[in-house]
């Protein structure tokens, strides 16, 4: 069975600093790979995926991923964190031949940063 | 543009009741996906349409759970007899395609309450 393991609940960052939110995966196969990010009352927004090819992923807002495929992980980072960003982030993976239910979400990371 | 509208925003309701749901995808989506979001967990997947196909209901937890999209469009998740652990943020999604490769669409979700 896939699993996504987000190892930590909270994260806070000062703002201007860089920010990494962990997540880990296991799968039988190759992966997708999703990121997105959940402010309060609202539903989920992607920010960038991993299907194929570069291993560094550029997203929305001035996020990045890469992908490792030898530490099957997929770190969300920016270099600059930002007071906005502070929200829940949920990494997400599924294989390419799966079903519509084997997208597994983490469950979740909050970022907190501080000014 | 118009993003994936849900409403009710927020349910109360006694347990025992029939609660329904509902999902405005973006217009031209034929996927829609279900989830169901408890505190501090991720997101758990209930059912998936696409376009005509028969649904995937593998993520329904019971039959009290049931769903339907008329026309291609416009969702309904019925909750029937509800009971408290049925209390969760009820999330709608859509996706331009077929292809587990593109990135969901989500709505703000339904706040459900069983008092």
């Amino acid at each position: 069975a896939q699993s996504v393991a987000q190892p930590e609940d909270q994260v806070n960052v000062a703002e201007g600093n860089p920010l990494t939110v962990k997540c880990t995966y296991s799968v039988s196969g190759n992966p997708y790979l999703f990121w997105y990010v959940q402010y309060p009352n609202r539903g989920l927004q992607f920010l960038l995926k991993y299907i194929t090819g570069d291993n560094l992923v550029k997203g929305s807002y001035g996020f990045e991923a890469e992908f490792n495929k030898s530490q099957t992980s997929f770190h969300l980072k920016k270099p600059s964190a930002l007071v906005s960003d502070s929200a829940l982030y949920f990494c997400a993976v599924r294989v390419p031949s799966g079903s519509a239910r084997q997208l597994t979400f983490g469950s979740g990371t909050q970022l907190t940063v501080l000014p | 543009g118009a993003g994936v509208s849900q409403s009710p925003s927020n349910k109360v309701t006694e347990k025992g009741k029939d609660v329904e749901l509902r999902c405005d995808p973006i217009s031209g989506h034929t996927a829609l996906y279900w989830y169901r979001q408890s505190l501090g967990q991720g997101l758990e997947f209930l059912i998936y349409f696409q376009g005509n196909s028969a649904p995937d209901k593998s993520g329904l937890p019971s039959d009290r759970f049931s769903a339907e999209r008329t026309g291609g469009s416009v969702s309904t998740l019925t909750i029937q007899r509800t009971q408290q652990e049925d209390s969760a943020v009820y999330l709608c999604a859509s996706s331009p395609k077929q292809g587990f490769n593109q990135p969901q669409h989500f709505g703000d979700g339904t706040r459900l309450s069983i008092l």
